[in-house]
């Protein structure tokens, strides 16, 4: 099965850029979401077909997909993107959903 | 405003039944999207379980296929799952969610409701 891997941590200091990476073999050729989910709320996703961003998500989050890594970047990081941060594909050879397994953002 | 709402037991025998709907507003469930459901134990990632569309067409993750039965009732909005001789590892938070097509996200999520499998 396909699994994405995330590092568990990433720590930036307010004003900061952080980058959080998403890795999978060739998940450049696949679509990659991106949510955010804070303390007892469900995810929401922030990033959509790899760079895409829903409405009334600030500009300050984008993202890119290449080769074998996927990432985040929140740019001008605030004390309120602390949150867990997950990444999910979508496999269209085998129509399945995978998530990676998350990346605590702390704002230092 | 599309809006999800799960619903059911928060606490399943182990080998029992663990059954969930969903009732959609805001957004008639006929009127496309596919209809998921996604489920987080605790202190981990989110797991896809599965999602429907309107028609009945189902698509499953493997390692649930063989457990699992989900349908849709268009007139009252509503999905549902049904997971089949539950175990400890079946507890978690169970979400429901709007799922697009064909490239599969989660655009509109319910707030979750806690499953636990205990005797």
């Amino acid at each position: 099965s396909y699994v994405l891997t995330q590092p568990p941590s990433v720590s930036v200091a307010p004003g900061k850029t952080a980058t959080i990476n998403c890795g999978g073999p060739n998940v450049g050729g696949k679509s990659v979401q991106w949510y955010q989910q804070k303390p007892g709320q469900a995810p929401a996703l922030v990033i959509y077909t790899d760079s895409d961003r829903p409405s009334g998500i600030p500009d300050r989050f984008s993202a890119s997909n290449s080769g074998n890594t996927a990432t985040l970047t929140i740019r001008r990081v605030e004390a309120g993107d602390e949150a867990d941060y997950y990444c999910q594909v979508w496999d269209r050879d085998t129509d399945l959903v995978v998530f990676g397994g998350g990346t605590k953002l702390t704002v230092l | 405003q599309v809006q999800l709402q799960e619903s059911g037991p928060g606490l399943v025998k182990p080998s029992e039944t663990l059954s969930l709907n969903c009732t959609v507003s805001g957004f008639f469930i006929s009127a496309g999207f596919y209809w998921g459901w996604i489920r987080q134990p605790p202190g981990k990632g989110p797991e896809w379980i599965g999602s429907i569309y309107h028609s009945g067409t189902t698509n499953y993750s493997p390692s649930l296929k063989s457990r699992l039965t989900m349908s849709i009732d268009t007139s009252s909005n509503q999905f549902s799952l049904i997971l089949h001789s539950v175990t400890a590892a079946d507890t978690a938070v169970y979400y429901c969610a709007r799922n697009t097509h064909p490239v599969y996200y989660f655009d509109r999520w319910g707030q979750g409701t806690l499953v636990t499998v205990s005797s």
